[in-house]
């Protein structure tokens, strides 16, 4: 089975620009989660979707967004892009019922702010 | 405030022997938790987890100890391999949180030595 699968893996915008990222889960894997990774901060929790429905946010600007399609496709999605945006965006995939919470990544976005 | 937390930044282990890593949390609503390994470049695997229902879980070369009265859980690798090198995240999820959100702690560097 495909894990999880992230584009692009590389990325290099300018202050101010906007950035979409794009996850596809494992397959059968309803739940998408996003995190943000920084050698400041570790690995931060940004939101998570289920069913087309965002679950859970986590405590980042309203910059910050994201959505999932039908598929269970996930994109997040950052505006007026900060130096301090500067991280690796990792996206992980769950099932539902008992084991949920055990979540696997894909190889993350790495995104350089300029 | 870091909800969880692991106080080594590095680990040096001779290969053959036991490994191990060590995570200190101060949420007691958190019932689930979560070990995983990341490799450069790469985003984090899924290793093992333990319910707070319980307070052993083994697979394979590797176990994870909880010990709830003092907010502590490890995790035992026997033997190490010099494939085991890698940064090491303990991961736990609040059960007043909907969805699957994790909170990890800052991650070991492990130094399997051949």
């Amino acid at each position: 089975k495909a894990g999880v699968t992230q584009t692009p893996r590389y990325l290099i915008k300018t202050r101010g620009q906007q950035v979409t990222l794009s996850c596809s889960p494992i397959s059968g894997h309803r739940s998408v989660s996003w995190y943000q990774q920084t050698p400041g901060q570790g690995l931060q929790f940004l939101f998570e979707y289920f069913s087309e429905t965002q679950r859970n946010k986590g405590n980042f600007p309203g910059r910050f967004s994201g959505r999932q399609f039908s598929n269970s496709r996930s994109e997040m999605n950052v505006s007026t892009l900060e130096l301090g945006d500067s991280a690796l965006y990792l996206c992980a995939s769950s099932l539902a019922g008992i084991r949920a919470r055990e979540q696997y990544f894909g190889p993350g976005t790495r995104l350089t702010v300029t | 405030d870091q909800q969880v937390k692991q106080n080594s930044p590095s680990l040096s282990v001779q290969e053959g022997r036991i490994s191990i890593l060590n995570c200190d949390y101060t949420n007691s609503m958190f019932d689930y938790f979560l070990w995983y390994k990341k490799y450069p470049a790469e985003g984090p695997t899924f290793l093992i987890s333990i319910s707070s229902i319980k307070d052993k879980n083994e697979d394979g070369r590797f176990t994870v100890f909880l010990n709830k009265s003092a907010k502590h859980l490890s995790l035992h690798i026997v033997p190490s391999q010099p494939g085991d090198s890698a940064v090491y995240f303990c991961a736990a999820s609040d059960r007043r949180e909907y969805g699957n959100k994790l909170v990890f702690g800052a991650g070991t560097i492990l130094r399997v030595k051949s």
